[in-house]
């Protein structure tokens, strides 16, 4: 079974570009969470999709967004990037019966200059 | 405010000793408890979970881990560390109440192994 898979692996962007990330969570899992892990910051929660709907967000601005695709998989979009944007972006799946057991994929890593 | 601290940033260990990585959590009731581990440039993987029923779980890689209510600790152990185990760990709780989905997670704690 195929895990958790994003693009692309790297990322690099300028400040005030904007970046997309890409996520595709395993199959059968109806619901996908991005999180950031920055320097020094650790691992903040910043959305969740399922079923095509987004349920919560972290405390990020809304320049931070995103959107499942019937497919389940989803998109993380950040516009107007800032310095401190860059992080590695992880995705992680969770199917119906998991009793909320995330799986991560490797992540994307967005270096904005 | 729910949160996860791992009191240990860094721990050496020398290849072969045992280990205990520390986590606390706060929380009103029991949350699901995880360990995640993630090596360098990777992403992360699950080790073990706790939901209920028994308080000390196995995982993979050798690992267990121990649920104590009146100490709101989920502490990970290993009985011989291998060099293929350095990296960063981390403790989560999740979810809660409303059905957030979010897991909240300590700031890790990276270990050493030393030859």
């Amino acid at each position: 079974e195929a895990g958790v898979t994003q693009s692309p692996t790297h990322l690099i962007k300028t400040r005030g570009q904007q970046a997309t990330l890409r996520c595709s969570p395993i199959s059968g899992h109806t619901s996908v969470y991005w999180y950031q892990q920055a320097l020094g910051l650790g691992l903040q929660f910043l959305l969740w999709y399922d079923e095509g709907e987004e349920r919560n967000r972290g405390n990020f601005p809304p320049r931070f967004s995103g959107r499942q695709f019937p497919n389940y998989s989803s998109e993380l979009n950040v516009n107007a990037l800032e310095l401190e944007d860059s992080a590695l972006y992880l995705c992680a799946s969770r199917g119906v019966v998991s009793y909320n057991e995330q799986f991560f994929g490797p992540g994307t890593r967005l270096t904005v200059l | 405010a729910q949160s996860v601290t791992q009191p240990d940033i860094h721990i050496t260990v020398s290849e072969g000793a045992s280990l205990e990585l520390r986590c606390n959590y706060s929380y009103g009731a029991t949350p699901y408890l995880f360990w995640y581990v993630q090596s360098p440039g990777q992403g992360l993987q699950l080790l073990l979970k706790y939901f209920s029923g028994d308080t000390l779980v196995q995982g993979i890689k050798g690992f267990e881990a121990e649920f104590k209510r009146s100490q709101s600790s989920f502490n990970l152990r290993k009985p011989s560390v291998h060099w293929s185990d350095a990296a960063e760990y981390f403790c989560a709780v999740g979810p809660f109440s409303g059905n957030t989905g979010k897991l909240i997670f300590g700031q890790g704690t990276t270990l050493q192994v030393k030859p």
